[in-house]
């Protein structure tokens, strides 16, 4: 069981809007801006999309938007493109004795 | 351009040391912005960061509590890189393994990640 909650699964047709929520507790996600989303394809390590719950690196396209309220994140996929469909994953700082970084279990976009 | 290149054996067996190095291209191991990070996946666990080594006047390391008593991260100022060590692994050790870059200190943006190294533990 992962720390952070995801949904196994969504999907979407080509154009439409999707997405993905992420919960945790209020030792990480409803305490921190420490946010990230990450994008895995098959075969690839994860690639950074969303850091600091909202914010894109350069070269991610801006149809990929992060928020969050209370203790839930949420990654939004706009205008979806084939090329989307992936494994999406949520990371955030956890408060504890020590520092730690935890994980959502991942979710699996199908792009219909 | 950052890149990460790691090397290592893809099989371990049962009681002995998982050795992993991560080499460092277009930053350094030193660097007083970055952390440097080990992450594993597998399909049991999903993604569990493992420790991380990071230089601020001094070096630091911090370990994940489900392997800080088997675990070691080194860096290796000379070679621009570095290793984890994890000891006495057991086949729940199996996945692949992945060393990253974190460049935004207190963020956790890890931006830069290395190929990748499936590890086996069996004997």
């Amino acid at each position: 069981q992962s720390a952070l909650t995801q949904p196994p699964s969504v999907s979407g047709s080509p154009g439409q809007s999707v997405t993905i929520s992420c919960t945790g507790t209020s030792s990480d996600v409803a305490s921190y801006d420490r946010v990230a989303w990450f994008q895995q394809s098959p075969g690839t390590a994860p690639k950074l999309i969303i850091y600091e719950v909202s914010n894109r690196p350069s070269g991610v396209p801006n149809r990929f938007s992060g928020s969050k309220s209370g203790n839930t994140a949420s990654l939004t996929i706009s205008g979806l493109q084939a090329e989307d469909e992936a494994d999406y994953y949520c990371s955030s700082y956890r408060r504890s004795s020590t520092f730690n970084v935890i994980f959502g279990g991942g979710t699996k976009l199908a792009v219909l | 351009q950052v890149h990460l290149q790691q090397s290592g054996p893809g099989l371990v067996k049962p009681s002995e040391t998982l050795s992993l190095t991560c080499a460092i291209s277009g930053d350094s191991v030193s660097s007083n912005s970055a952390a440097w990070y080990w992450i594993r996946q597998s399909p049991s666990r999903g993604l569990e960061w493992l420790g991380r080594t990071y230089y601020r006047s001094k070096w630091y390391n911090q370990y994940a509590v489900s392997v800080m008593s088997r675990i070691t991260i080194n860096p290796d100022t000379s070679k621009n890189q570095f290793s984890l060590q994890l000891r006495s692994v057991t086949p729940e050790d199996t996945a692949v393994y992945y060393c990253v870059r974190d460049a935004s200190w207190g963020l956790e943006a890890l931006d830069i990640w290395g190929q990748g190294t499936m590890v086996t533990v069996s004997s």
